[in-house]
């Protein structure tokens, strides 16, 4: 598959579950990002990965985990969420993180806490 | 704050008519600005940047530093346009940190 996948494209989990969600890149790209899009709300970014290295984190709680193995994959580890945590998540790559970078999206993961 | 905003929840025009969806951006800098789209169904994906000053499907946008607005133009809307939009600011730095707005949903009626 080309682009960017994401998998699950929806999670439905407990307050108490542990999930991770994964994000995949085929396009040889340097840079990866998680978003939060809520309801109502704009899409936000979360965690910017530059080379394998955190370069963002937008004051994101700590019960979100991001994992960058390397600069094809990126993995958000979801521990003791809540019900507000609900939403989509999207990921995003671009060739490297400067302005002129265009950023590639994931279909996103629909997360449902209960 | 860096912020973006687009007053437009919903924008509902008629088949070749001429569509206008408005941005507004709030940064002292100089930022980049974008328009990114979601049709029905896709993925979001880049329409324009201000930097390429090109017109990308029939759709211009001027980015207007007095009036710290960017909105997206299009002389004669299609079916086809009907999306999601999205503007984005980069205000600059190392790190490639888009502040999306809330988005337009563009109908275009037959």
């Amino acid at each position: 598959e080309t682009g960017v996948t994401q998998t699950p494209r929806h999670l439905v989990m407990g307050m108490t579950n542990k999930k991770s969600l994964k994000c995949e890149q085929h396009l040889g790209h340097n840079a990866m990002y998680w978003y939060k899009q809520s309801a109502k709300k704009p899409l936000e970014l979360m965690f910017v990965y530059n080379f394998k290295e955190q370069t963002e984190n937008n004051s994101v709680p700590s019960r979100f985990s991001p994992e960058c193995p390397n600069s094809s994959h990126l993995f958000l580890h979801l521990h003791t969420l809540q019900p507000e945590d609900s939403a989509l998540y999207l990921c995003a790559s671009s060739q490297e993180t400067g302005i002129d970078n265009e950023q590639f999206f994931g279909p996103g993961t629909r997360l449902t806490v209960l | 704050a860096q912020r973006v905003t687009q007053p437009e929840k919903l924008l509902s025009v008629f088949k070749g008519a001429p569509v206008e969806l408005k941005c507004n951006y709030s940064y002292s800098g100089s930022p980049e600005l974008f328009w990114y789209v979601q049709y029905s169904r896709q993925r979001l994906q880049l329409l324009l940047r201000h930097i390429s000053r090109e017109s990308i499907k029939g759709f211009t946008a001027d980015l207007n530093k007095g009036e710290t607005s960017f909105h997206l133009k299009k002389p004669f809307a299609q079916e086809e346009d009907s999306a999601m939009y999205y503007c984005a600011m980069n205000s600059g730095g190392s790190n490639y940190k888009l502040t999306f707005g809330k988005g337009t949903l563009l109908t275009v009626n037959p």
